[in-house]
C-alpha cells in the first residue's frame, strides 16, 4: 500500500458525459501528479500541483483539469468525454518542492479504470 | 514522439536465470533513470533509478546499468524470482523538473 488513495476504483460512462476523479495523497506529501495510461502505452503525464499551485502541466487536454484543494488532496475533470479517453489514470504524489535538483520518490495510487462507451 | 521506448513488450525467464530489461532513450536532456515495476490492479512501485553520472547502480538483486553513449539503460534481475513477474517501466527525467517520461512496459513472467 503506497498511502495514495485513489476513488473511484472503475468507473463507466458516456460519451459526451463529465467525471470527476479524486486522489488523496501520502500523508505529509505536497506534490500530487496525475498520468494517463492508455491501453498498451506508458503513462503520460498530464499534470502536476504543488501545495495548491499549477507547477507543471505535460499533454493534457483542454477538456481536462485538475485542482489541489487546502487539504491537498487533488481533483481531476474530465469533460466531454470521448471514446479515446478511456484509460488507467494514475495519481502519484511525493514530498516534493517547487524545484528539487534530486528525485523525491513518488508513490502511485492504484489507478481509476475510466470507460467511455 | 517516443522519447522512452522499452522495444520488448514481453519476456520470459526461468526462475534462478538472469532477466535483462532494456530501454533506449532519444532525449539528451534526460539526466536521471528509473524503473517502476507494476502488479495488476496496484499503482507502479519505484524500483531502482540511476542518475546519468553514473553508469551502473545496484541494490541487491537489481542492476541498473547506462550507457548515455548509445542512449540506452537496461536493468538486469539476477536470480530471477517467480515474485518478479510484473511489468516494468523505464522512466526518465531532466534537470529540476518532478515530471516523469515512462516507456511503455516490458511484462516480465519468471517460470517455475
Amino acid at each position: 500500500d503506497s498511502g495514495v488513495t485513489q476513488t473511484p476504483k472503475h468507473l463507466i460512462t458516456a460519451t459526451g458525459q463529465r467525471v470527476t476523479l479524486r486522489c488523496s495523497p501520502r500523508s505529509g506529501d505536497l506534490s500530487v501528479y496525475w498520468y494517463q495510461q492508455s491501453l498498451d502505452q506508458g503513462l503520460q503525464f498530464l499534470i502536476q500541483y504543488y501545495n495548491g499551485e499549477e507547477r507543471a502541466k505535460g499533454n493534457i487536454l483542454e477538456r481536462f483539469s485538475a485542482q489541489q484543494f487546502p487539504d491537498l488532496h487533488s481533483e481531476l475533470n474530465l469533460s466531454s468525454l470521448e471514446l479515446g479517453d478511456s484509460a488507467l489514470y494514475f495519481c502519484a504524489s511525493s514530498v516534493g518542492s517547487p524545484i528539487s535538483l534530486s528525485y523525491n520518490e513518488q508513490f502511485f495510487g492504484p489507478g481509476t479504470r475510466l470507460t467511455v462507451l | 514522439d517516443q522519447q522512452v521506448k522499452q522495444n520488448s513488450p514481453s519476456l520470459s525467464v526461468q526462475e534462478g536465470r538472469i532477466s535483462i530489461l532494456n530501454c533506449d532513450y532519444t532525449n539528451s536532456m534526460f539526466d536521471y533513470f528509473l524503473w517502476y515495476k507494476k502488479y495488476p490492479a496496484e499503482g507502479p512501485t519505484f524500483l531502482i533509478s540511476i542518475s546519468s553520472i553514473k553508469d551502473k547502480n545496484e541494490d541487491g538483486r537489481f542492476t541498473v546499468f547506462l550507457n548515455k553513449s548509445a542512449k540506452h539503460l537496461s536493468l538486469h534481475i539476477v536470480p530471477s524470482q517467480p515474485g518478479d513477474s510484473a511489468v516494468y517501466f523505464c522512466a526518465a527525467k531532466t534537470g529540476t523538473a518532478s515530471k516523469l517520461t515512462f516507456g511503455t512496459g516490458t511484462r516480465l513472467q519468471v517460470t517455475l
